[in-house]
């Protein structure tokens, strides 16, 4: 069974930094490639950053773009953001899915909620 | 930056086919994709490249595009139907930049 399972969200302040964890299992985590999708409270679904298989190629959203990073460790099937400069505007739940070619996601993650506030 | 644009909300009765648009400039050369999300839960992919159903979603889902314009059909709509659904493609950029569109609120009562 696929699983993709979101950590590390929680309460940060403007200006702040925050590294989400995305644990990949059921699945060979290191032939797909992976996104990141946010959703801020009661708003739509908007894509943040793929990243390819090997970790070679990577693309972010403008509103990310300088802030975020996105990587990935095959050896341990995990997913990775590193958001930086963090604005209330980030504020959103984090999903992370995975993506077989760069098509378009498949399996989504159940989220985890970044809060950033003073 | 790359758009998708969808309507805001689409209200059915029971048992009534429902229609929803996704408009994007480069729907033409790039595939749609349709997710369905209830409230608290993660996306569903129910339609990829166009017009396919993955396994387990049902057959009242389809999809179809032309020119400018994909759209997600639920033949039959159920009150489990309702949901937020949400188009999806890449830009024309060639670095798999993915967009989604603003999200559709499918009212089925």
């Amino acid at each position: 069974e696929v699983q993709l399972v979101e950590s590390g969200g929680g309460l940060v302040q403007p200006g702040g930094s925050l590294r989400l964890s995305c644990a990949a299992s059921g699945f060979t985590f290191s032939s797909y490639w992976m996104h990141w999708v946010r959703q801020a409270p009661g708003k739509g679904l908007v894509w943040v950053s793929r990243i390819n298989s090997d970790g070679s190629s990577t693309s972010y959203a403008d509103s990310v773009k300088g802030r975020f990073t996105i990587s990935r460790d095959n050896a341990k099937n995990t997913l990775y953001l590193q958001m930086n400069s963090l604005r209330a505007e980030d504020t959103a739940v984090y999903y992370c899915a995975r993506d077989i070619d760069g098509s378009y996601p498949d399996y989504w993650g159940q989220g985890t909620l970044v809060t950033v506030s003073s | 930056s790359y758009e998708l644009t969808q309507p805001p909300s689409v209200s059915v009765s029971p048992g009534q086919t429902a229609r929803i648009t996704c408009s994007g400039d480069a729907l033409p050369k790039k595939y749609a994709y349709w997710y369905q999300q209830k409230s608290g839960q993660a996306p569903v992919l129910v339609i990829y490249e166009d017009s396919k159903r993955p396994s387990g979603i049902p057959e009242r889902f389809s999809g179809s595009s032309s020119g400018t314009m994909a759209t997600l059909t639920i033949s039959g709509a159920q009150v489990e139907d309702e949901a937020d659904y949400y188009c999806y493609s890449t830009d024309s950029s060639g670095n798999h930049r993915g967009v989604f569109g603003g999200g559709t609120k499918l009212t089925v009562l």
